[in-house]
């Protein structure tokens, strides 16, 4: 059963123009964070919700928004996406308390600007 | 500064070969180091987490070890198939990071028939 889904897998859209990746989880975590991979790069941080406390990470651009209207959802705004910006977006989750430290990563959106 | 360095960055093996993959990390103060598989397209599934007590764990043919003291880890991959055919990432969590996670580069495996 999918715990944490990524929707669409695939989005492609044009330079400067708005997108919205979503994520949904099925496991109650309270924590959920935002990725981003490039090709062969490892997956950088770019913020996470700690219950509705919203913690952006030093270095991630303006361009980049997040909401997370309720515990299962999250989404990722992409205001004016650039060609730098095309990457795999990976949502992943975690329940602060939890002795496995487990955190769950969803399949990611491949997103493509052209 | 927190750091994972993985190697090799890339390896070709035959089905059916043994291979070891390498991890040292710098997060201080430790509190678990996770290996992740990570097939192209795909999100990293977690294979093992362990904690400072813990030195072995095994997932099927897969079996990291580690040594806090030494500040390493390993990897390794038995009778490999060629589903074993990923990207490996070493992540470590410090005891103080709020569960952020310091990501390795990881290692490009490649398995051939």
């Amino acid at each position: 059963d999918a715990m944490v889904i990524q929707n669409p897998r695939y989005q492609v859209t044009q330079f400067g123009k708005p997108v919205t990746l979503s994520c949904s989880q099925t496991l109650n975590h309270n924590v959920m964070y935002w990725y981003q991979q490039k090709s062969s790069q490892a997956p950088k941080l770019l913020f996470h919700y700690y219950d509705k406390d919203f913690n952006n990470e030093a270095d991630t651009p303006d361009n980049f928004q997040s909401r997370r209207p309720n515990t299962s959802f999250c989404f990722l705004d992409i205001r004016s996406p650039g060609l730098g910006d095309a990457a795999m977006y990976l949502c992943a989750t975690h329940r602060t308390g939890e002795s496995s430290y487990e955190q769950y990563f969803g399949p990611g959106t491949r997103l493509t600007v052209t | 500064k927190n750091q994972v360095e993985q190697s090799p960055q890339s390896l070709i093996i035959l089905e059916g070969k043994n291979c070891t993959l390498q991890c040292n990390y710098t997060v201080s103060p430790f509190s678990n180091l996770r290996w992740y598989k990570q097939d192209t397209g795909r999100g990293p599934v977690s294979l093992t987490i362990m904690t400072f007590s813990e030195n072995t764990k095994s997932n099927g043919r897969y079996t990291a070890t580690l040594d806090a003291d030494t500040k390493q880890s390993s990897l390794h991959i038995t009778a490999s198939q060629l589903s074993d055919s990923a990207s490996y990432i070493c992540v470590v969590s410090g005891v103080n990071a709020g569960n952020m996670l310091t990501f390795g580069g990881g290692t490009r495996l490649m398995v051939k028939p």
